[in-house]
């Protein structure tokens, strides 16, 4: 499966501000996903991220609030802007194993706390 | 769009037995079931997984059936250890695309 690393790790940030999460992986994918993890909670599906195209965000997600870029195959990052506390959550990104798999790997999580 | 519900929300078993965890799922377009454990602090991690042409899959202790009239499936985990105690959240995808998770159940193995 594909080697993935985040940074952030974790970080704590003020309220109104904003943080950019950066998703690497090892080899090159079609398909990126960003996915947020609230505390307790399962993963919601945030928008998928296509290289060379505008990601598709999902019901109850805008760009503006996640923008996201991916400049090319093998990068991206999504952008949490104005933030406030209720944005306090894990950040995943993840991607197919293989090229034409079904199987999906997440990278280890930002962790954002927002005060 | 889909909706994937799973039950139960905890479950409490004694190391050896059994544990069963199952999923409905409502869009019969969905054709790719992921189980996922995750553990505290740690990313979910992949551990099984069934195509909608298959009605049953095994790898070791784990195994999942699928009903796809139902529209339903399960996970299965004999022989129960320690460490088998997490977080394990259900998925429903169409040709493992966007994943639609379910809300998780937290698996305590007593000792």
């Amino acid at each position: 499966s594909a080697v993935i690393s985040q940074k952030p790790s974790r970080d704590i940030c003020q309220r109104g501000t904003s943080l950019t999460i950066q998703c690497q992986v090892d080899s090159q994918v079609t398909m990126m996903f960003w996915y947020r993890q609230q505390p307790g909670q399962s993963l919601t599906l945030i928008a998928t991220a296509n290289q060379g195209s505008e990601a598709t965000y999902e019901s109850g997600f805008v760009i503006d609030k996640f923008p996201i870029s991916r400049p090319n195959l093998t990068f991206s990052t999504l952008t949490v802007s104005n933030m406030s506390p209720e944005d306090s959550s894990i950040y995943l990104c993840s991607v197919h194993g293989t090229s034409g798999s079904y199987e999906q790997y997440f990278g280890p999580g930002t962790r954002l706390t927002v005060t | 769009g889909e909706n994937v519900e799973q039950h139960p929300s905890t479950l409490s078993v004694q190391e050896g037995d059994s544990a069963v965890i199952k999923c409905t799922y409502s869009d019969s377009a969905s054709n790719y079931f992921p189980w996922y454990k995750q553990e505290l602090g740690k990313r979910p991690q992949l551990i099984i997984d069934i195509r909608s042409n298959v009605g049953e899959k095994k790898d070791q202790r784990i195994a999942v059936t699928l009903n796809k009239t139902a529209k339903h499936f399960s996970l299965h985990i004999t022989e129960t250890q320690p460490e088998d105690s997490a977080v394990y959240f259900c998925a429903a995808s169409q040709y493992g695309n966007k994943l639609v998770f379910g809300a998780g159940t937290i698996l305590r193995v007593k000792s």
